[in-house]
Order: C-alpha cells, then sequence, then structure tokens
C-alpha cells in the first residue's frame, strides 16, 4: 500500500509557475500516479497520470524520476480559478489494488 | 460535467437511521469507486466494484455496504448511522480497474 506525503499549503501568484511535489517511497512496479484537483463541496477533477519521465497535458505536467519515489506537479501561470485542493494518487491498474490518497495540497493563488 | 450523477445531493436523517446512496457511472465504465470525505479530511476510499463484483476494499466500516448492480449502477447503503457519519459522499467510475476516475458531484449526508 503505497502511502504519499503532499505539503499541506502552498501559496503563489497569478501568472507563477506552482510546483506541488508528492512523495511515495514504496511505490510498487505497477503502481501509477495520478493528480486530481478538488473545489469546495465538488468531486475531484482528473489533472494528470504518469508513470515515469514526464508526461505533459493542456494543464500540467508531471516530472516523476527514475527511481519513483517522488513526483511533481507543474501548473504552468496559475490563475485565481486553480486556488484548490490538490490530491495525489498511487495506485496499481490491476484487480484488487488498494487506492490511496494523499493528504492534498491546498493552492492558494494570490491576485 | 464528468457524466456521473450521483442521487441525492443533500440527504438529512438522525442517528440509527439508515439511508441509500445511488450512482450511476459514466456510459461504458465498468468499475465504480465509492469515497467518503469529513469536514476537511481528505479522500477516504471506502470500495470498488467492477462489473457487478467487489474489486477493492478500503476503510469500509461493517455498518456500511455497497453493490453494484447487472445496469452497472451502484448504491452505498449507510446504517445505523452515527453524528461522525455526516460527510460528502462520492462516487467515481472508471472504464476498467483503475483507470483514470471520474467523480460524480457527491451526496451530502448530515446525521443529526
Amino acid at each position: 500500500l503505497a502511502k504519499t506525503t503532499q505539503p499541506i499549503s502552498m501559496d503563489s501568484y497569478e501568472g507563477q509557475e506552482v510546483n506541488i511535489t508528492c512523495s511515495h517511497n514504496n511505490i510498487a512496479t505497477n503502481d501509477y500516479i495520478t493528480w486530481y484537483q478538488q473545489f469546495p463541496s465538488q468531486g475531484p477533477r482528473f489533472i494528470i497520470q504518469g508513470y515515469k519521465t514526464k508526461v505533459t497535458n493542456e494543464v500540467a505536467s508531471l516530472f516523476i524520476p527514475a527511481d519513483r519515489k517522488s513526483s511533481t506537479l507543474s501548473l504552468p501561470r496559475v490563475s485565481l480559478s486553480d486556488t484548490a485542493v490538490y490530491y495525489c494518487l498511487v495506485g496499481a491498474k490491476a484487480a484488487g489494488n488498494k487506492l490511496t490518497f494523499g493528504g492534498g495540497t491546498r493552492v492558494l493563488v494570490k491576485p | 460535467d464528468s457524466g456521473v450523477t450521483q442521487t441525492p445531493k443533500h440527504l438529512i436523517t438522525a442517528t440509527g437511521q439508515r439511508v441509500t446512496l445511488r450512482c450511476s457511472p459514466r456510459s461504458g465504465d465498468l468499475s465504480v469507486y465509492w469515497y467518503q470525505q469529513s469536514l476537511d479530511q481528505g479522500l477516504q476510499f471506502l470500495i470498488q466494484y467492477y462489473n457487478g463484483e467487489e474489486r477493492a476494499k478500503g476503510n469500509i466500516l461493517e455498518r456500511f455496504s455497497a453493490q453494484q448492480f447487472p445496469d452497472l449502477h451502484s448504491e452505498l447503503n449507510l446504517s445505523s448511522l452515527e453524528l461522525g457519519d455526516s460527510a460528502l459522499y462520492f462516487c467515481a467510475s472508471s472504464v476498467s480497474h483503475q483507470e483514470t476516475q471520474y467523480f460524480g458531484p457527491g451526496t451530502r449526508l448530515l446525521v443529526l
């Protein structure tokens, strides 16, 4: 069961890049890393998923070092609407796996 | 809109009662997940079903049970409710085992 650790909160300003690192020291070989964004009283929204190296989509990038014991979500040029809680999720694409959300990082984007 | 629907949106009940939360997954998704989120808490995985069968179990209390029906909708039954069961309950669905999960809007349960 891969436990994850994230910073509790981060502050940033509009237009800056935000990087959130998630530690998952006991990640298993077949585990993937997934990040979700959640606004108050709403369901989490999928942002990005990766297994190794770098993944990029239209909203974020995910950097995973070779040892896969951590990962970094990068949000380029954040806006006020990016203020949310970001969760790191580590789990296997296999039957019977247990799913673990990190504690979440509360990102506050200031004007 | 994720395509996952949950009913009801809000539910107020008393301690000791039993409630049923309903979830309809996205069209084509076979896997359904249930999560609990208490005030200021992170998401706690409860249980996963895949094509009608229980696939994974998290920290689900014995007072709670779930099932997935042939039409793939799922129900989460909460019984002998306690004040501490007040929370947001989210359902998520995915195409198969732990593919990208899409979350519904949640059911807010308040136990008085």
